[in-house]
Order: C-alpha cells, then structure tokens, then sequence
C-alpha cells in the first residue's frame, strides 16, 4: 500500500501569509495526486486535482505543483476562509490512501 | 450536477451492523464510481473502498475486507455501504463520494454519523 505523509501536521499563519503544505508518497505515484479542503463538521472539498489543475470555482491564490513523490499545496495570500483542514490524497492506486491532514489555524 | 444525499446518523451496539445509504441525484449511478471514506472524530480521512464500474468490481480496504460490503441498487440510484461487527473504534462519519474521470471525489454527501456504545 501506498503511504501517504504531510508536513505539517499543524501551522498557524496570518491572513495575507503564504502557505505551503508538502505531500509525500512512499513511492512514486506520478501526478496522481488530490488536494482537498475540509471545515469542521462539512465533508472535503475537491481543491486541485491531477497535482496541479485547479477544481473549478476554486480560487486561483490556491495552486498545487509535484510529481512521483514530492507535492505542495501553495496558499498565496491566506484568506479568512482558508482557515481549515487540507489533505493530500493518491489516485493512482488502490487504495487510494490519504494524508494525515494538515491544519491551518489563525496566528 | 451529480448531488449525494446520505442517511441519517445511527447509534449501534458493539457486534451489530450498520448499512448506511448514498442516494444520487442528477446523474445515473450505473455510471458512477462511488467511493466510501470515514472519519473518525477529530482523526482523518480513511479510504474504505469503491466500486468500478469500468470492471464491474467492489475494491475495499483490506483493513475491512470481511467486514464492509457495498452495493448498488440502480432502481432507485442508492449505493449502500454495510459494515457489520461494529466495534467502538468504528464510531465516525461515514461519507460516500463520486469519482470522476479525473480519479479525484469531486462530489461528497453530507457525510452520515456512526456511534457504536454499549
């Protein structure tokens, strides 16, 4: 089975700030790789997809880069609603593991 | 615009079955792949298992396998998601959600509450 490890597993951040968040496989699955956002008591919400295409309606200060086993999630200029759960998650086989998730709380 | 719509929270007895539905809406479900994944509270998301509907096959987890089982009614467009032998540590929001072509769930129900106390 595939890993799936983020880094942070928390960070506290102003809003303007520039975040980033890092996605690692235990081994290389392409650019199968899913960003999700979640708020407390909602379900996910698809942000980016295929490493770097972005959901839409998605804002565009939201952006994902990667490929095999290194990802990021890049946050340009937080936004009050950013403040949230994200999570990677690999398609590219089953099961179709995710990350343990990383909180952005406010500074 | 496909839309998902869950069951109902449960509250079960450790030992016992839960079957939780995942009604669709705005599409067919012959044409979906519909995934299960659940969260424990305060923890992350777990992947439990789908169906492919290019292969006609149900692919679960095999942290569940013998316990989870998921099925289709395309009368009434309802997936079904079962888990039996309920132990404490299942208690969590169980959420279906569709798969595209992109292999990401861009479509999520509402997610439905599991306790299992005795």
């Amino acid at each position: 089975d595939i890993q799936m490890t983020q880094s942070p597993s928390s960070l506290s951040a102003s809003v303007g700030d520039r975040v980033t968040i890092t996605c690692r496989a235990s081994q290389s699955i392409s650019r199968s790789l899913n960003w999700y956002q979640q708020e407390p008591g909602k379900p996910p919400k698809l942000l980016i997809y295929v490493a770097s295409r972005l959901q839409s309606g998605v804002p565009s200060r939201f952006s994902g880069s990667g490929s095999g086993t290194h990802f990021t999630l890049t946050i340009t200029s937080l936004q009050p609603e950013d403040f949230a759960t994200y999570f990677c998650q690999q398609s590219y086989n089953t099961p179709k593991s995710f990350g343990q998730g990383t909180k952005v709380e406010i500074k | 615009q496909v839309q998902l719509v869950q069951s109902g929270a449960e509250v079960k007895k450790p030992g016992a079955s839960v079957k939780v539905s995942c009604k669709v809406s705005g599409f067919t479900l012959t044409a979906l792949s519909m995934h299960w994944v659940r969260q424990a509270p305060g923890k992350g998301l777990e992947w439990m298992g789908c169906f492919d509907p290019e292969h006609g096959e149900r692919i679960y987890a095999q942290k569940f396998q013998g316990r989870v089982s998921m099925i289709e009614d395309t009368s009434t467009d309802t997936a079904y998601m079962e888990l039996s032998g309920l132990r404490s540590d299942d208690t969590a929001v169980y959420f279906c959600a569709s798969e595209n072509l992109n292999k990401c769930l861009d479509v999520w129900g509402q997610g439905t509450t599991v306790t299992v106390s005795s």
